[in-house]
């Protein structure tokens, strides 16, 4: 069954260093998602994309987050100088449609630390 | 503010034994509910969208209803069993969303052999 990969697993940077995490979703979907969960916190949302563009974004996502799908296939999220409240576990997820049909299956996540 | 909550955040349970969770979440401007199990180390995994008032569903042993006007959903499982245990997380989906997903905090079921 086809499914939603990220890479690295498990990510640990320095406070100030630029981070990138990478997914590869299902290939036949056309909606992609990050979200995070800060531990013992919700899984909160911080961007969706659709067609080469952001198509909502949260409040946390401000200029220090960028995301891109630089080939086909990947779909990458770049935090540009991290901090330590950056330190979450972080998700990504594709759908095939948005809205009430939109299934979103997420992958395995990120877990992020910040030191 | 969107607000969902779940309850309750922990379940024990024997195997065999029936259960139920509540999601609660803002009655105006639905759009759909998703319901999610999530196993440690592993992805979360899709169970339901939910989309009309009065709806149900059912995978198995689990099933859901959901009830829009007054801004709640159930799951239930039934004779649940060791492999059940995870976290269940409900997230709502509102009217102009582009598929941003509001979550609950979880519920977290442990089934005792």
């Amino acid at each position: 069954e086809p499914e939603v990969t990220q890479t690295p697993s498990h990510q640990v940077t320095q406070m100030g260093q630029e981070v990138i995490l990478r997914c590869v979703p299902i290939s036949n979907h056309l909606y992609f998602y990050w979200y995070r969960q800060i531990l013992g916190q919700k899984v909160e949302f911080l961007v969706s994309f659709y067609n080469n563009e952001i198509s909502e974004k949260s409040e946390i996502f401000d200029d220090q987050f960028s995301v891109e799908r630089p080939d086909g296939s990947n779909f990458t999220l770049k935090i540009r100088s991290t901090k330590l409240e950056d330190s979450a576990m972080y998700f990504c997820a594709s759908s095939e449609a948005a809205g009430e049909r939109g299934e979103q299956y997420f992958g395995p996540g990120t877990r992020l630390t910040v030191t | 503010i969107l607000n969902v909550e779940q309850s309750p955040q922990s379940l024990h349970v024997q195997e065999g034994d029936s259960t139920n969770f509540t999601c609660s979440f803002p009655s105006s401007n639905f759009y759909a509910l998703h319901w999610y199990r999530w196993e440690t180390a592993k992805s979360p995994e899709a169970l339901f969208v939910m989309t009309l008032n009065g709806d149900e569903k059912k995978k198995g042993r689990i099933s859901a209803t959901l009830n829009t006007k007054e801004g709640y959903s159930y799951l239930y499982i039934k004779g649940s069993q060791p492999e059940d245990s995870a976290t269940y997380l409900c997230a709502f989906l509102y009217g102009t969303s582009y598929g941003k997903l509001t979550f609950g905090q979880g519920t977290i079921l442990t089934v005792h052999p």
